[in-house]
């Protein structure tokens, strides 16, 4: 089945105890992508990966950071973790174009207290 | 830069009947698809259906039909025969040249949907 995975889908934390979110996906998709959803905000990109050992910064990217060392794989790291980074995350796949649609994880619930 | 706007407040609809949720986008490229996806209460992001810019036919999908309106910039999402398994969330996005490169989608805010039996 195509699908994207994520793990943990629920984690509660303390502030400044580093995390990290795992993301995969078995469709050979070149895009990756973090979002966070908050109320009111929609989805926002965290950062995106265009393929391996290549990826950039989105728009909320600050306290985040990424690697994609194989195609499949792409987590999230929060190195120092504050309550203001609470929020539902998704990761998401796509191959390249404007067209395509993109898939996304089940999500993950962080709460940072 | 690319914008979209959903402005409905919180929908309701009859059981078996349809709906329309509306969606604006801002766009000043050529070239550019548009999506909705569903968010029910559990969380998780499910792709309903996708219009491209080019497309001269309207989108249709089992139950969801986009009603495509370029001129207007408009790209309303109707629920034919509701169901109460349709009450969620409901996300109008866009991707364009501009955001193709990073592959961002830009989504709007959101309408809550709710089926009454």
């Amino acid at each position: 089945e195509a699908q994207v995975t994520q793990n943990p889908r629920y984690l509660i934390t303390v502030t400044g105890k580093k995390l990290t979110v795992t993301c995969s996906q078995n469709m050979n998709h070149e895009y990756m992508s973090w979002y966070r959803q908050d109320p009111g905000l929609g989805l926002r990109q965290i950062y995106y990966s265009m393929n391996v050992e290549v990826t950039d910064k989105g728009d909320v990217p600050e306290g985040y950071k990424v690697s994609r060392k194989e195609k499949r794989n792409f987590p999230l790291i929060l190195e120092s973790p504050s309550p203001n980074q609470t929020s539902l995350y998704f990761c998401a796949s796509n191959l390249a174009g404007v067209y395509n649609e993109q898939f996304f994880g089940p999500g993950t619930r962080l709460t940072v207290l | 830069a690319q914008k979209i706007t959903q402005t409905q407040p919180g929908m309701f609809v009859q059981e078996k009947e349809a709906v329309t949720l509306d969606c604006t986008y801002d766009t000043s490229d050529q070239s550019y698809g548009l999506f909705w996806y569903k968010q029910p209460s559990s969380g998780e992001m499910i792709f309903l259906i996708y219009q491209g810019s080019y497309d001269e036919q309207n989108a249709t999908e089992g139950r969801y039909s986009l009603n495509f309106q370029k001129a207007r910039k408009s790209a309303n999402l109707v629920i034919s025969a509701s169901q109460l398994g349709d009450s969620a969330m409901y996300f109008c996005a866009m991707r364009d040249r501009n955001t193709g490169a990073n592959s961002k989608l830009t989504f709007g805010k959101g309408i809550t949907l709710s089926v009454r039996p």
